[in-house]
């Protein structure tokens, strides 16, 4: 049962524009929730979290918004780079001491 | 600080054998956790150690066991290997060794084929 959902698998978007990607989740008791971005042959690197008393959280060209009563997150990345191609995975934490996953989003920064 | 370092990071086995995936943590880190990556499914958590202790095992058969040893570097154990199992074998470490909403620093993973 998947409870964490990233429902985009892919998402292209050109240099110094905005990338957007969502993520929905079903499981109420999830409070923290973590972006990860992944590059190929290397495992996933922490990316930017927010705690479920917040509702946005900036980092620099990265911001996190939690819409807790729709049960979704999204991650703003301004203004996208090259460097920024990847494979971003959505997880999600309740008081459980691990971490669940949504399947990912490749994006692919375009010159 | 070196980083979290799994061993191999390449292996090919046959349906039926076994496998040990080796997990060394970020000196100092106690937690040590395991996950599945395959394509489309993102990563599907596998268990979690703390002080050699499991506290947390996520929803895989018996086939798939693990232990930490009291240094904190961690195994998981593969018996009776399936195609199925092809996948990516990520460990992660956690400083703290607290809830899993601390960040989690992952090893460059095992790459598992099985034929």
């Amino acid at each position: 049962d998947q409870q964490v959902k990233q429902n985009s698998p892919s998402l292209s978007v050109q240099e110094g524009r905005i990338s957007i990607l969502n993520c929905d989740y079903t499981n109420s008791m999830f409070d923290y929730f973590l972006w990860y971005k992944k590059y190929p042959a290397e495992g996933p690197t922490f990316l930017i979290s927010i705690s479920s008393i917040k509702d946005k959280n900036e980092d620099g060209r990265f911001t996190v918004f939690l819409n807790k009563s729709a049960k979704h997150l999204s991650l703003h990345i301004v203004p996208s780079q090259p460097g920024d191609s990847a494979v971003y995975f959505c997880a999600a934490s309740a008081d459980d001491y691990k971490l669940s996953f949504g399947a990912g989003t490749t994006v692919t920064v375009r010159a | 600080k070196a980083g979290v370092t799994q061993t191999p990071r390449y292996l090919i086995k046959t349906r039926g054998q076994q496998v040990t995936l080796s997990c060394s943590p970020i000196s100092g880190h106690r937690s040590v956790s395991w996950y599945q990556q395959t394509p489309g499914q993102g990563l599907q958590f596998l268990f979690e150690y703390f002080s050699e202790t499991q506290r947390n095992k996520g929803n895989f058969p018996g086939r798939f066991s693990g232990r930490q040893f009291s240094n904190s570097r961690s195994e998981m154990n593969v018996s009776t290997l399936e195609l199925g199992d092809s996948a990516l074998y990520l460990c992660a470490s956690n400083p703290s060794g607290g809830r899993a909403s601390n960040e989690q620093f992952f090893g460059p993973g095992t790459r598992l084929t099985v034929l």
